[in-house]
């Protein structure tokens, strides 16, 4: 039973290029949590999705960032026109339960953006 | 607003001895506290968790104490092992919405052989 898979692990973009990074999660789970680590810093919360749903965005940047779950396929998090900030690692987390405390991580996908 | 601080980023300590990483948070709606532990290329891994009800949770070699007049939680790890070499983020929550857990920043704890 594979755990949180995601995927690229690195992705490295010039600016004004887009990001896409993928999360499926654990078998079973139907919530997905995105978060975002900054150096030198800890995981802040994006965005909080069920299947074909958005749940809680209010971590989200108002622009450029989007997400979704499709009832199909993985959880996409897609942020367009890239820039030197968005460098970053990003995790993906699931649970089975809605608003469970204790999420699953993937190893995350670190975006470099030159 | 950094609700949840991990004031030492990083710590080192002998084999077999203690570890203590400590945690201060500001916000008083957080009733759930938990540790996660991270190593280099993996993601966080829940390790230890206590509730607002509770002062004190024990669990094997970890045991997180929690003092709530004090907004502040502790994790000690003891006997400390190399194995233990990670970074430790502190995370809360609160009921009304526990999906925005809050992180602190990390504690990069180093046990030497």
């Amino acid at each position: 039973n594979a755990g949180v898979m995601q995927n690229p692990r690195h992705l490295v973009r010039r600016r004004g290029q887009e990001a896409r990074l993928r999360c499926s999660p654990m078998k079973g789970h139907s919530h997905v949590y995105w978060y975002r680590q900054l150096p030198e810093e800890g995981l802040k919360f994006m965005v909080y999705l069920q299947k074909e749903n958005i749940i809680d965005e209010s971590g989200m940047p108002k622009e450029r960032f989007s997400a979704e779950f499709p009832k199909e396929g993985p959880s996409i998090l897609r942020i367009q026109q890239v820039v030197r900030g968005d460098s970053a690692a990003y995790f993906c987390a699931s649970s089975l339960l809605s608003g469970a405390n204790v999420l699953t991580f993937g190893a995350g996908s670190r975006l470099t953006v030159l | 607003d950094q609700q949840v601080k991990q004031n030492s980023p990083s710590l080192s300590v002998q084999e077999g001895r203690i570890s203590i990483l400590n945690c201060d948070y500001t916000n008083s709606m957080f009733d759930y506290f938990l540790w996660y532990k991270k190593y280099p290329a993996e993601g966080p891994t829940f390790l230890i968790s206590i509730s607002s009800i509770k002062d004190k949770n024990e669990d094997g070699r970890f045991t997180v104490f929690l003092n709530k007049s004090a907004k502040h939680l502790s994790l000690h790890i003891v006997p400390s092992q190399p194995g233990d070499s990670a970074v430790y983020f502190c995370a809360a929550s609160a009921r009304e919405n526990n999906n925005d857990m809050r992180f602190g920043a990390g504690t990069r704890l180093t046990v030497k052989p």
